[in-house]
């Protein structure tokens, strides 16, 4: 069974860049796709992005400039950036295996805190 | 503001069934089969319960259930049980903005 862990920097200040990696156990990057998902505290779900095991990416065009995600398939990793972070980018960032068009399992959660 | 609507809450008592609408667009809900659902509790991880819109994951519940119709989506729980409290959201895969959009959030209230 497919389980995530992530981990990252959860305080930054303004124009700091965003950094999570997430790991995933139990079973294989082959012909999936990995997202990143973001909730501001008391509010919905943002789709950020995705990557593939080859590495092909689409990401959120609201997002987009600032977001970079990349992956390491010998370490069953993938990893966030997002740069030139605001108060508006404080979220519980998750990571998610995509599964039939929607999300699951998903990683525990990062909250990232923007403040000066 | 999201891009698929969902009602703010619903609520109903135990062994009662309930229904959560999603309403979307053309370029998302009515256009593909590619709707899932996700069940939050309080400080916790999403957890999927529905995808492709009527179809349950190894290990959930059957009292979950979906459905799709036009521009809207529909998840019912039948049997609702104190355990079912939570917020409540749909997604969709989108041919309009971005690749996926989420509801707003529901949040069932067992009364």
């Amino acid at each position: 069974q497919v389980q995530l862990q992530q981990w990252g920097e959860g305080l930054l200040k303004p124009s700091e860049t965003v950094s999570l990696t997430c790991a995933f156990y139990g079973g294989s990057f082959s012909g999936y796709y990995w997202s990143w998902i973001r909730q501001p505290p008391g509010k919905g779900l943002e789709w950020i992005g995705e990557i593939s095991q080859s590495g092909s990416t689409n990401y959120n065009p609201s997002l987009k400039s600032r977001v970079t995600i990349s992956i390491d398939t010998s370490k069953n990793h993938y990893s966030l950036k997002l740069t030139s972070v605001t108060a508006a980018d404080t979220a519980v960032y998750y990571c998610a295996n995509n599964y039939h068009w929607g999300f699951g399992p998903w990683g525990q959660g990062t909250l990232v805190t923007v403040s000066s | 503001q999201s891009a698929l609507t969902q009602p703010a809450s619903v609520s109903g008592s135990p062994g009662q069934s309930i229904t959560i609408s999603c309403t979307g667009t053309n370029s998302d809900v009515g256009g593909y089969n590619f709707v899932s659902w996700y069940q939050q509790h309080p400080d916790k991880a999403p957890k999927l319960i529905i995808y492709e819109v009527n179809n349950r994951p190894s290990g959930v519940s059957n009292r979950f259930s979906g459905s799709k119709s036009g521009n809207t989506a529909s998840l019912t729980i039948s049997g609702l049980q104190a355990e079912d409290e939570a917020d409540y959201y749909c997604s969709s895969y989108s041919s309009s903005t971005t690749l996926y959009v989420f509801g707003s959030g529901t949040k069932v209230t067992v009364l």
